[in-house]
């Protein structure tokens, strides 16, 4: 079975500031990684995923996020953030079964709140 | 940008009650999925749906749910006999493809008095 830990669950930041949201993730088989970020009173949206390839992913808004398998990681950077990116980020994984992709297992959330 | 629709953004209902969460899908998506929120925790998935039928569920999809595709355009979620434990965010979502990206809907937030 696959798990998701995003390890803070609220990050408070300055604007203009770097922030790095953490997440992560345990499997016994290929995985693919998703951010999803949730605006207040909309649904999820995607900002990134990695499946293969570069470990270095660039999303939406510039976001960023870096696939370490080792580690067991698939953290989310931003260098600068902005008010408008207050949001709850969602880390999330899918695992491959034999070539089939099961079902997203997300992570509890991480609520990114950006202070002026 | 398409996106996918639920309706009503909120649902409030008496235990023991039966209701009908809807969704809209973008239209030449395949494949729909069912998830929901409860205050506080994380996002779970429910169920998958494909070609008409159920394609995966999760051992919190029990009998009490079931899902319908009754006119190829609406997706609807049906919970027959709701419980205290039921309240949450229900999100709708789909996808053109198996691995593709998924499209939320904004969700339905269900409140079992």
């Amino acid at each position: 079975a696959q798990s998701v830990t995003q390890l803070d669950s609220q990050v408070p930041v300055f604007e203009e500031a770097p922030v790095e949201l953490r997440c992560n993730y345990s499997s016994s088989v290929s995985v693919y990684l998703f951010w999803y970020v949730q605006y207040p009173n909309q649904g999820l949206q995607l900002l990134l995923k990695y499946l293969s390839g570069s470990t270095l992913v660039k999303g939406i808004n510039g976001f960023e996020a870096e696939f370490n398998k080792s580690q067991t990681s698939f953290h989310l950077r931003k260098p600068s953030v902005h008010i408008s990116d207050t949001a709850e980020y969602f880390c999330a994984v899918t695992a491959f079964y034999g070539g089939s992709q099961g079902n997203l297992i997300f992570g509890k959330g991480t609520k990114l709140s950006v202070k002026p | 940008e398409p996106e996918v629709t639920q309706t009503p953004s909120h649902q409030v209902t008496q235990m023991g009650q039966e209701v009908i969460l809807r969704c809209v899908p973008i239209s030449n998506h395949l494949y729909f999925y069912w998830y929901r929120q409860i205050l506080g925790q994380k996002v779970e998935f429910l169920v998958s749906f494909y070609n008409n039928e159920i394609s995966e569920k999760s051992e919190i999809f029990d009998d009490q749910f079931s899902v319908e595709r009754p006119d190829g355009s609406n997706f609807t979620l049906k919970i027959r006999s709701t419980k205290l434990e039921d309240s949450a965010m229900y999100f709708c979502a789909s996808s053109p493809g198996r691995s593709e990206k998924l499209f939320f809907g904004s969700g339905t937030q269900l409140s079992v008095l």
